[in-house]
């Protein structure tokens, strides 16, 4: 399995705070993303990275922001959380697209309620 | 944006054949991918496409046409542990990986 963590995995919070969430991969894989999923919408993707420091939207990106400073860390921080934030929170990971299939691999998930 | 439709959920009998549709309409095509989700869990790899045909893997197969934006997932004799979403995604050029909402198979006795 691949070595990807997710913290906290479980988190309530109130409207207006900040939240960050944490990825954690021992992979070294270059590529790490962000996902929320919810009833009816599948998995849709908030951010992506694919470097260090290079990291570009996805289709839910408003309210969210990132940064990945190491490799092995992708954080996802909602600056002031609502309540349609509340979700399921998964981080994945890909190795470089080459001679592999490139799929993803998932973190166990985060999720996450704002009251 | 991408435009990625499969059936919403799909019931079989335990050791029965079931088909997973998957159609797609997006900007720049990369591969396609079938993932299995159970309730509560992380989605779990399944199968890879990236040119036309058939891609067999013990009971479970996917094909693609890239032509006519369609794959199919076939999972064979099924059994109970098979109930779960499966998810149909399509990589784009840039290495995104766009979601369709998910078909959720239950499998019964």
């Amino acid at each position: 399995d691949a070595g990807i963590t997710q913290s906290p995995r479980h988190k309530v919070t109130e409207t207006g705070t900040p939240v960050t969430l944490r990825c954690h991969q021992t992979e070294n894989h270059r590529y790490m993303y962000w996902y929320r999923q919810d009833p009816g919408h599948g998995l849709r993707l908030i951010h992506y990275s694919y470097g260090v420091k290079d990291t570009d939207k996805g289709e839910v990106s408003d309210g969210y922001s990132v940064s990945r400073s190491k490799t092995e860390d992708f954080l996802l921080t909602l600056e002031s959380a609502t309540s349609s934030q509340t979700s399921v929170y998964f981080c994945a990971i890909s190795p470089l697209a080459g001679t592999n299939t490139g799929e993803l691999f998932f973190g166990e998930g985060s999720r996450l309620t704002v009251l | 944006g991408q435009n990625i439709d499969q059936p919403t959920e799909m019931t079989a009998t335990e050791g029965a054949i079931v088909q997973i549709n998957c159609t797609y309409q997006t900007s720049g095509f990369n591969g396609l991918f079938w993932y299995q989700q159970h309730a509560g869990e992380a989605p779990t790899f399944l199968s890879y496409n990236v040119l036309d045909g058939l891609e067999e893997k013990g009971r479970f197969s996917s094909f693609l046409s890239r032509s006519k934006g369609y794959s199919y997932l076939l999972l064979k004799e099924l059994q109970m542990k098979d109930s779960a979403s499966y998810l149909c995604a399509v990589r784009l050029r840039d290495y995104k990986l766009s979601f369709g909402a998910g078909t959720t198979v239950t499998v019964r006795a």
